[in-house]
């Protein structure tokens, strides 16, 4: 069965520090791998995908992530937190080729402080 | 910008009664989806819906859910009998694509079950 890990269940970090969010894949034939982001009483939002083209993606928001198959993983980072940045992040993955049936991680809760 | 929405967001009910959550997708959207996620818990896929059809659920979604286009605009799931385990935030979502395409979802309807 596809899965996906968070690593970190909460991570924060100072404004203009960086940022890393971690998240691996099990592995699978040509995993389609998204990173999502709920802000508080809003929708989730699509921050980036990767989808087997460039495996370094650029999202919204300065974020980007690497889509690493070596190491089955697919990393958030942004090299300067945002105070607007605080918010839930979810590593997404579906196997099936499709935008259904996504599988969620638990996601990480960035804090962000002065 | 075009956004799915979802009425209502909060609703309270009693066990045993029927709930019904409605969506108004994107409008050009051809592919709907609900998910949910229990409070603590990963956001997990119910139903995937395309062309007046079920495309694919998961073993969440058993008789007492629904899913329903009535009028070429709303998106409803309905809980026919709800139980205390109902109780979580459905987010409803639609694409434009089937296959690896983006989910737009919406703000979520936060249901209470007591």
């Amino acid at each position: 069965a596809q899965s996906v890990t968070q690593l970190d269940s909460h991570v924060s970090v100072s404004e203009g520090t960086p940022v890393l969010l971690r998240c691996n894949y099990s592995s699978s034939y040509s995993p389609s791998l998204f990173w999502y982001v709920q802000h508080p009483n809003k929708g989730l939002q699509l921050l980036l995908k990767y989808t087997s083209a460039a495996t370094l993606v650029k999202g919204i928001n300065g974020f980007e992530a690497e889509f690493k198959k070596s190491e089955t993983s697919f990393h958030l980072t942004k090299p300067s937190a945002h105070m607007s940045d605080a918010a839930e992040y979810f590593c997404v993955v579906s196997y099936t080729g499709t935008a259904s049936k996504l599988t969620f991680g638990t996601g990480t809760r960035l804090q962000v402080t002065l | 910008e075009p956004e799915v929405t979802q009425t209502p967001s909060h609703q309270v009910t009693q066990m045993g009664q029927e709930v019904i959550l409605r969506c108004v997708p994107i409008s050009n959207h051809l592919y709907f989806y609900w998910y949910r996620q229990i409070l603590g818990q990963k956001v997990e896929f119910l139903v995937s819906f395309y062309n007046n059809e079920i495309s694919e659920k998961s073993e969440i979604f058993d008789d007492q859910f629904s899913v329903e286009r009535p009028d070429g605009s709303n998106f409803t799931l309905k809980i026919r009998s709800t139980k205390l385990e109902d109780s979580a935030m459905y987010f409803c979502a639609s694409s434009g694509q089937g296959r690896t395409g983006e989910l737009f979802f919406g703000e979520g309807s936060r249901l209470t079950v007591l």
